[in-house]
């Protein structure tokens, strides 16, 4: 049964940069597929992007692709997501995911469970 | 890729059924079987209550059933209860790799 333990709550600086991390225990990392979504204040979910570990290529959503970044480490079972250039409208918490497994190719399970506990990210000078 | 559209809101009174809509496009509802439903009480972490359209998690009280038709996903909750009143989203995989979500509804049992 896979779990994941999100990194703790973060205040940043407009114009700086934050990075998350998940970490997973229990099942096989390097073949699920892995997302971050997030939530910013009463508002609803946003799909951020995702990664298979095994693969390496992350997906981004059209909206953050130009200032995120999403990696896994498989040593660790780890992934990680890179937040640049970070304004006030980033404030939110941001999940991790799992997404899905891939099974001989193909990714199965296109739906989002279990999730980590959730990271407030407060974006404010 | 832009959002599922979702009623923002939606009541009913204990006992009775209520049905929460989601509609997208042929490059993601209409185009796949992988929309997901969940439910986030609040300050509570979002749970999947539907999967691949129609399925149940284990355990999950049959009372919450999920369709689709064309472009529109539906989500039914019958003999509705008191601990249903959350906010409910809906989800699919794209054509594009990636997922979208609904905007969310909030569900008001009276």
């Amino acid at each position: 049964q896979v779990q994941m333990a999100q990194s703790g709550s973060e205040v940043k600086e407009p114009g700086s940069s934050v990075k998350v991390s998940c970490k997973a225990t229990g099942g096989t990392f390097s073949s699920y597929a892995f997302s971050w979504v997030r939530q910013a204040p009463g508002q609803g979910l946003e799909w951020v992007g995702g990664i298979i570990p095994m693969v390496g290529k992350p997906n981004y959503g059209r909206k953050f692709q130009d200032r995120v970044t999403i990696t896994a480490d498989e040593s660790t079972t780890t992934v990680y997501m890179d937040l640049r250039s970070l304004r006030a409208e980033d404030t939110a918490v941001y999940y991790c995911a799992r997404a899905g497994k891939l099974w001989f190719g193909e990714l199965l399970g296109k739906w989002f469970d279990p999730w980590g506990q959730g990271t407030l990210v407060t974006v404010s000078s | 890729q832009s959002a599922l559209t979702q009623p923002a809101s939606v009541s009913g009174s204990p006992g009775q059924s209520i049905t929460i809509s989601c509609t997208g496009t042929s490059s993601d509802v209409g185009g796949y079987n992988h929309v997901s439903w969940y439910q986030q009480q609040p300050g509570k972490v979002p749970k999947v209550i539907i999967y691949d359209v129609s399925s149940r998690p284990s355990g999950l009280s049959s009372r919450f059933s999920g369709s689709k038709s064309g472009d529109t996903a539906s989500l039914t909750i019958s003999g509705l209860q008191a601990e249903d009143e959350a906010d409910y989203y809906c989800s699919s995989y794209t054509s594009s790799n990636t997922w979208v979500f609904g905007g969310g509804t909030k569900l008001t049992v009276l």
